[in-house]
């Protein structure tokens, strides 16, 4: 069984900040990870994934991936007011056709 | 852009009626997905499909059934309505690959049982 913890539970930043949002997993073995964004009111909708250690850039986000910690992060360089929503980190394992969320962070991005 | 269709997008029910959710893909995926989302729980799995005829428990079966008629159908019922399964349902559908390809969420259906 895959447990997926999400911290913090709640941000608020200013425009321009940059943004920290982690995630821990219970299993080594996993292999797929995602971050999907939910805008309020909205379908959740997936932003990124990882599949192996490291760092992954697309634009003002990045991944951080380190398995032997059972952790990944988010980062958001630049932070936006339309980057308000709830993110949710997702692992594909031990199922690799299911996705196990995490509870969520909601972030606030004040102008 | 892949399509997930929920109907209906709300939904008032009774304690002890039966209440049915109905999701419809057309992004020709075989597997789908039944998960309700409450504060301070995220996304919890409830029921999913590999394909047709196919359906799976998943973390938080319990009061609910699921139906997969068809590669584009799939339901979600509640046979005996609870005060408790108040909640937001969001049907999704994925690909066979799995894990490294994106699932597509529908738009949600809001359900109240008083």
């Amino acid at each position: 069984q895959q447990n997926v913890q999400q911290s913090p539970e709640s941000l608020i930043v200013p425009e321009g900040a940059r943004t920290s949002l982690n995630c821990t997993f219970s299993d080594s073995a996993s292999q797929y990870f995602w971050w999907y964004r939910q805008h309020s009111g909205k379908a959740p909708k997936a932003l990124m994934s990882i599949f192996s250690n490291g760092e992954k850039e697309e634009g003002r986000f990045t991944i951080h991936l380190n398995k032997a910690s059972l952790h990944f992060s988010l980062h958001i360089r630049d932070s936006q007011p339309s980057d308000s929503a709830l993110y949710l980190c997702a692992v594909s394992w031990p199922n690799y056709n299911v996705l196990y969320f995490g509870s969520g962070t909601k972030l606030t991005v004040e102008p | 852009e892949a399509a997930v269709t929920q109907s209906p997008r709300n939904k008032v029910a009774v304690t002890g009626g039966k209440v049915t959710l109905s999701c419809n893909q057309t992004n020709n995926h075989n597997n789908m997905y039944w998960y309700r989302q409450d504060t301070g729980h995220g996304l919890r799995l409830i029921h999913y499909s590999y394909g047709a005829g196919s359906t799976e428990k998943g973390d938080i079966p319990d009061g609910y059934k699921a139906s997969r008629p068809s590669q584009e159908n799939f339901s979600l019922i509640l046979e005996l309505a609870t005060p408790s399964q108040t909640s937001v349902y969001f049907c999704a559908s994925g690909d066979a690959r799995g894990g490294n390809t994106e699932v597509f969420f529908g738009k949600g259906t809001r359900l109240t049982v008083v």
